[in-house]
């Protein structure tokens, strides 16, 4: 089955590095997503893992270790709207593409000045 | 272009009514799938259509059920609505490739 953990809360500061933890157990398993969400807002797409290792786009690297059923968020140079929720996702029936992701509860950020 | 687009943005009910929640993929999206999210929570797969068809339903009630259209877009039923029915009901589009697109959301308050 699926389980997949994350903190629930974290707070940074503005300027600083802030890494996100995600563990998961899948049987199936096809990649790993990362999302963003602001409060009241939809989510949007951060990055999507599928091969072991670190990928960058900006200030944002997503990093995924299959053996080990790890995965992080990094931010880097944290702003004041990088406070959102972050959540990991996996999609849980062994595919990419068919619409089913399970969702960690997220990590609720808070950048402070 | 339009993302994915959900009607209404807010709707209020009484316990035991019914509602009908509304979406629109992006253009050439064939994959629609709806979420719960309960605050605090992450979202929680309700059902995912492709091709008109139900490929997966989630662990909810028969209370629940959705249907996708020729130009698939979507609806989502929820019939004699409980107060732990209030949450804000994501829906996702995607290619038969790639990531998920999320719109904004309809956000269902039972009273």
């Amino acid at each position: 089955g699926q389980n997949i953990d994350q903190p629930t809360e974290m707070t940074a500061t503005e300027g600083a590095i802030v890494q996100i933890n995600c563990t998961y157990q899948t049987s199936g398993f096809n990649g790993l997503f990362w999302y963003q969400q602001h409060a009241g807002e939809a989510p949007t797409f951060l990055s999507y893992n599928v091969l072991d290792g670190l990928e960058e786009k900006g200030r944002f690297s997503s990093f995924l270790s299959r053996s080990k059923g790890y995965s992080y968020l990094l931010l880097k140079e944290l702003q004041m709207k990088d406070s959102a929720s972050y959540l990991c996702a996996d999609p849980g029936d062994g595919s990419s593409n068919t619409g089913k992701l399970i969702f960690g509860q997220g990590t609720t950020l808070q950048v402070k000045p | 272009d339009a993302g994915v687009t959900q009607s209404p943005t807010h709707l209020i009910k009484t316990r035991g009514q019914q509602v009908t929640l509304r979406c629109s993929p992006i253009s050439g999206h064939k994959s629609v799938s709806w979420y719960q999210q309960v605050l605090g929570q992450g979202p929680q797969f309700i059902f995912q259509y492709y091709e008109k068809e139900e490929r997966g339903r989630g662990n909810f009630p028969d209370r629940f059920s959705a249907r996708q259209f020729p130009n698939y877009s979507s609806e989502l039923n929820v019939n004699a609505l409980l107060l732990g029915d209030s949450a804000l009901y994501l829906c996702a589009s995607s290619l038969s490739t790639g990531g998920y697109t999320f719109g904004s959301g309809t956000r269902l308050t039972v009273v």
